[in-house]
């Protein structure tokens, strides 16, 4: 299976920050990978496909890069409602699999 | 407006079975695969396996934890995908999402772009 590595795992930031998470995958799947948000309680959304494309309706704040094994999702400027759960997913080899998720905090 | 709602979860003891269904509406159910992925009390998402559409013979993908318990089927006429699980284990308590991708010859342009809110299957004595 190709595993999913998501650093960092915790990240404190305050309204405004620029905040970066990181998946790297333990090989290249090209640019088979999504970007999804989790609100407690609430249903994954899914934020950038294909590692760089914003989903419709999501703010330009977001936006991902990368490609083959390292990838990024950054908030340029963060908002109260963007405190949440953040997931990568790989869906280039079966099984598709996740990150271990990075929740980000209020400081 | 796309819709899935998934329902059927609750409580079931090891052992034991349960059907778990997912409703779509607002687009074309029958050209899309189906997904389903789970989440554990606290924990993160797995994905759980898929079922493709009929032009690919509605054929199906497991993760390897649950292969060989749980079967995915579809009823297109229902606009419906199942998850039929069986053996259940307590390490099989989670939310139960289901999700839909978009797949051609060509590739899958889209993937688990739109999830139901889930259901809760708790397997426990």
């Amino acid at each position: 299976d190709i595993q999913m590595t998501q650093s960092p795992s915790s990240l404190s930031a305050s309204v405004g920050d620029r905040v970066t998470i990181t998946c790297r995958a333990s090989q290249g799947i090209r640019i088979d990978l999504s970007w999804y948000q989790q609100v407690p309680g609430k249903a994954p959304k899914r934020l950038i496909y294909a590692a760089s494309s914003l989903q419709s309706g999501v703010p330009s704040r977001f936006s991902g890069s990368g490609s083959g094994t390292e990838f990024t999702l950054t908030i340029s400027s963060l908002r109260p409602e963007d405190f949440a759960t953040y997931y990568c997913l790989q869906h280039n080899t079966y099984p598709y699999t996740f990150g271990q998720g990075t929740k980000l905090e209020i400081k | 407006e796309v819709q899935l709602v998934e329902s059927g979860g609750g409580l079931v003891q090891p052992g034991g079975s349960l059907r778990l269904s997912c409703a779509a509406s607002g687009f074309s159910f029958s050209d899309h695969y189906m997904d389903w992925v789970r989440q554990a009390p606290g924990k993160g998402l797995v994905w759980v396996g898929r079922i493709r559409n009929k032009a690919n013979s509605y054929t199906t993908e497991y993760v390897a934890s649950v292969k060989g318990r749980f079967t995915i089927s579809r009823d297109d006429s229902r606009n419906s995908v199942f998850l039929q699980m069986s053996s259940l284990k307590t390490e099989d308590t989670a939310v139960y999402y289901c999700a839909r991708s978009y797949c051609t010859n060509d590739g899958c342009p889209t993937q688990l772009d739109h999830w139901g809110q889930g259901t809760l299957v708790t397997a426990s004595s």
